[in-house]
């Protein structure tokens, strides 16, 4: 069966300093893969998703930046945080469309951002 | 662009009893997905329930059932016999039919329901 593993949960940074959050896919092959963050009291936006090793797309401007050194494997990445950086962020995969039925997304388990 | 619209932002319901949340969306698609994601305390994204655009009939999930009016571009979710462990927030969201790439979901910015013991 496939799983999704998301790491660390929750994570205290100063401003300023760098971020690193890893997602790994198990169980399935060339992934669809999404960064998500979700701040306080608000719905959830992508930032950014890869449809293959190298292939990364970018929803929004930001801070932030996204790699896919793997096929199963998505990192989150900042050389400087800033404090708007705090939020929930959720790593998510889902299978590329060969036609029906489509699943949708399979969330990880989140890491909570405090950017200080 | 598509969006989804979700115009409760809290709701409350007794245990044991029946509750609907609503959701509508906009788009100019034919053929999509419709999904209804929970997520508790914990923050686990959980899929509840999927609909098929192109199907008529409404999708079921044990206690969990959706009314799919597609004229009206409408997704509600039913939660009957209600339980505390429904008690979260939860996301309606839209996914459009791709023949490849990758597939963008819109979500709502969700309903958050306490059940009341």
């Amino acid at each position: 069966s496939q799983t999704i593993h998301q790491w660390p949960a929750t994570l205290v940074q100063p401003v300023g300093s760098p971020l690193s959050l890893e997602c790994t896919v198990e169980g399935t092959s060339n992934p669809n893969l999404y960064w998500y963050r979700q701040a306080a009291g608000r719905g959830l936006q992508l930032l950014f998703y890869s449809v293959g090793i190298g292939q990364i797309s970018s929803e929004v401007p930001q801070n932030l930046s996204a790699s896919r050194p793997q096929d199963r494997q998505f990192i989150l990445s900042s050389k400087k945080l800033l404090l708007s950086d705090s939020g929930f962020y959720l790593c998510a995969w889902s299978v590329a469309p060969t036609g029906r039925p489509n699943y949708g997304y399979t969330f990880g388990s989140g890491t909570r951002l405090t950017v200080v | 662009a598509q969006t989804v619209t979700q115009s409760q932002p809290e709701m409350s319901v007794q245990e044991a009893e029946t509750v609907t949340l609503s959701c509508t969306y906009d788009t100019s698609e034919s053929n999509y997905y419709l999904f209804w994601y929970k997520q508790p305390p914990s923050r686990q994204m959980i899929l509840v329930i999927r609909q098929e655009a192109y199907k008529q009939q409404n999708a079921t999930e044990n206690r969990f059932s959706v009314n799919f009016q597609k004229a009206a571009k409408s997704f509600s979710l039913k939660i009957s016999d209600s339980q505390l462990g429904d008690t979260a927030m939860y996301f309606c969201a839209f996914m459009k039919q791709n023949s490849g790439g990758y597939q963008k979901v819109t979500f709502g910015i969700g309903t958050k329901l306490q059940v009341i013991p």
